[in-house]
């Protein structure tokens, strides 16, 4: 069964640079998630997207924004790169009103900065 | 806010033995559901078992099962027969249920090392 896919897997950039994360849900599901796990840490949540609108946000920093686009795929651009956003960071998706309650998650993109 | 509580930041097993991992949330719902997710070294996010508020039957599945205890608002999983494949970073997670497009929320983690 098709998985949620996250690109690119490692990504690494120095300071001041920007970086753009993609990921691609699970066909049919309308919802996508981003989370950001740094080191020996739990993932925390970023920012969500329904049906291409935002619908909830989290501890996302100002000099991050997301969208998600007509084909539901969606794109976290990430600006002015600091050290502290080296991270590991995931996207999920989902089918809203789906019973199981559950979020799919990728692989992950590694994000270095140094 | 939801919270959700993992009070063993580290716990070990011997091979073939039981361990239980503890995970408290604080909620003012009704509904909603908890999570149990494994991290391997690969980093990947892994889901080993959910639990629906409502239902008062403790979830199962395979060698791994969970303690629901509602009131106390307590989910701990249990881990049978261990093996060394089941190391991991273990996750608690909550999500509200409803209508809605709910995050996760979740708890610090318990690394879990099997001893051979």
């Amino acid at each position: 069964a098709a998985g949620v896919i996250q690109s690119p897997r490692h990504l690494i950039k120095e300071k001041r640079e920007t970086a753009t994360l993609k990921c691609y849900p699970i066909p049919r599901h309308d919802t996508v998630y981003w989370y950001q796990q740094g080191p020996g840490q739990d993932p925390q949540f970023l920012i969500s997207f329904y049906e291409k609108m935002q619908s909830d946000k989290g501890s996302i920093p100002d000099r991050f924004s997301a969208q998600q686009f007509s084909d539901y795929h969606s794109e976290l651009n990430m600006s002015s790169l600091e050290l502290g956003d080296s991270a590991l960071y995931f996207c999920a998706s989902s089918l809203r009103g789906e019973t199981t309650g559950e979020l799919f998650f990728g692989e992950g993109s590694r994000l270095t900065v140094l | 806010a939801q919270t959700v509580t993992q009070s063993q930041p580290e716990m070990s097993v011997q091979e073939a033995e039981t361990v239980t991992l503890s995970c408290t949330y604080d909620t003012s719902e009704s509904d909603y559901y908890l999570f149990w997710y494994k991290q391997p070294p690969s980093r990947q996010m892994i889901l080993v078992i959910r639990q629906e508020a409502y239902k008062q039957q403790n979830a199962t599945e395979n060698r791994f099962s969970v303690n629901f205890q509602k009131a106390a608002k307590s989910f701990s999983l249990k881990i049978s027969d261990s093996q060394l494949g089941d190391a991991a970073m273990y996750f608690c997670a909550y999500r509200s249920s409803g209508a809605g497009s709910y995050q996760l929320t979740f708890g610090k983690g318990t690394k879990l090392s099997v001893i051979p």
